[in-house]
């Protein structure tokens, strides 16, 4: 089966400019999650979607960063105005709501943020 | 709120020897545990995980061992290669039916020295 797909890949912006990321789940999975990762440091949970519902964004700084997942099926994450502390790998994940697979998170490879 | 500590936070071992990694969480409730391989630029891979029913878990190398009393849990792999070098992160889940978000810890450089 396929992974999880995200682009782009690499992104550099300036501070005060907005960005957007793309996120395109393994086919089925009704769970997806945004997590962000600095340099140095593991993945910080931002979001957490249920189909199209959101699950948990008690981690997500609602003064610039949003996220949609209309249609239960690809999400996108966007940050206006983008701060410098923002630079980070985003990173997407899904897993399954079966029984025996809801904890199990796949990763995509992550958009590579740089803020200057 | 739930937290993971991990260490240590850099690791060499020599090539064939056996490498150690600890992790301690907070949430009692944390009832699913995966360990995460991440190698420089690439995606987390997930290894191996253990649930808080059973107390350890092998699969080939690799091996996982849960202690729900004292809240900690350990990756244990033999035999190391080169190619094992990465970092190495745990995680534990706050448990929900829809599947809980992963609290991880700070990671483990492992370098596996040929």
């Amino acid at each position: 089966e396929a992974g999880v797909a995200q682009s782009p890949r690499y992104k550099i912006i300036e501070k005060r400019q907005s960005v957007a990321f793309w996120c395109n789940p393994i086919s089925g999975h009704a769970t997806l999650y945004w997590y962000q990762q600095i340099l140095g440091q593991g993945p910080k949970l931002l979001i957490q979607f249920q189909n199209n519902g959101v699950v948990d964004d008690s981690q997500l700084p609602k003064d610039r960063f949003s996220a949609e997942r209309l249609k239960g099926v690809d999400s996108t994450l966007k940050i206006q105005p983008a701060k410098l502390e923002d630079s980070a790998v985003y990173l997407c994940a899904s897993s399954s709501v079966r029984r025996d697979q809801k904890d199990e998170q796949y990763f995509g490879p992550g958009t590579r943020l740089t803020v200057t | 709120g739930e937290n993971v500590e991990q260490h240590p936070s850099t690791l060499s071992v020599q090539e064939g020897d056996s490498a150690v990694i600890k992790c301690t969480y907070s949430d009692s409730a944390s009832n699913y545990f995966p360990w995460y391989k991440q190698e420089l630029g690439k995606r987390p891979q997930l290894i191996i995980d253990i649930r808080s029913n059973v107390g350890e878990k092998k699969d080939q190398r690799i091996a996982v061992t849960l202690n729900k009393t004292a809240k900690h849990f350990s990756l244990h792999i033999t035999e190391t290669q080169p190619e094992d070098s990465a970092v190495y992160f745990c995680a534990a889940s706050i448990k929900g039916w829809q599947g809980g978000k992963l609290i991880f810890g700070q990671g483990t450089e492992l370098s596996v020295k040929p």
